[in-house]
């Protein structure tokens, strides 16, 4: 149980367009979903909280106008990265918890290529 | 959330415990302690947390110190596909976890 998927595992994409990440909580309804950047060699960041339904919450530092976050339903929440520079090549890691846990299930990730 | 601390790297001999120390000193009361790790290049994966009892489950045991300033993960019988960073979470009252720099542990053949 437990599972989190994400697509696409990697994908790679010119500089000034914009690239859409999915997050799926596949067998239970993820009230809250984390989206996670990590550069190589290097931990995790957090970058933004999205309950179902409302606004996403950025952390410090995250633009919040070049990281669209969505999340529309119980099971997927959607990262898109706007006019992508390469400078946001990175790993993007999402995970999402279920009303009443406070664990939180980590997608695969998806490696991101801006050229 | 308090911040934890953890060794850069650690190298364990296959078959033998590895015990990954993690020191978290400004620690609150209601503050657990959350184990997670993570292979090359894919998500991390939920190991064990506790609060103030000594907790083990079929993956790990989590000893907490009386004072709560520090834990160590033992991996009872590492095995070559335990190599991993793990990273060290301590969790307040908010559902975010602040990752620190984890621990890189090689199990050696």
């Amino acid at each position: 149980g437990a599972v989190v998927s994400q697509h696409p595992s990697r994908v790679i994409c010119k500089s000034g367009t914009s690239v859409k990440i999915e997050c799926r909580s596949l067998d239970f309804q993820a009230t809250t979903m984390f989206w996670y950047r990590q550069f190589p060699k290097q931990s995790l960041m957090l970058m933004a909280t999205s309950n179902e339904g409302s606004k996403a919450t950025y952390e410090q530092g995250v633009e919040k106008d070049k990281f669209l976050i969505n999340h529309a339903s119980l099971t997927l929440s959607t990262l898109t990265v706007t006019s992508a520079h390469p400078e946001d090549s990175s790993f993007y890691i999402c995970s999402a918890r279920s009303l009443g846990s406070y664990e939180q299930y980590f997608g695969p990730g998806t490696r991101l290529t801006v050229t | 959330d308090a911040k934890t601390t953890q060794p850069t790297s650690m190298d364990c001999a296959e078959g033998r415990a590895a015990n990954l120390p993690c020191n978290h000193s400004t620690i609150s009361g209601n503050e657990y302690v959350y184990w997670y790790r993570q292979i090359h290049s894919q998500g991390p994966q939920y190991i064990i947390h506790g609060l103030k009892n000594n907790e083990t489950n079929e993956m790990a045991s989590l000893i907490i110190t009386e004072d709560r300033k520090s834990s160590t993960l033992i991996l009872p019988h590492a095995t070559l596909r335990d190599t991993a960073v793990y990273y060290c979470i301590v969790r307040s009252g908010t559902y975010k976890y602040i990752f620190g720099t984890g621990t890189r542990l090689k199990v050696l053949a």
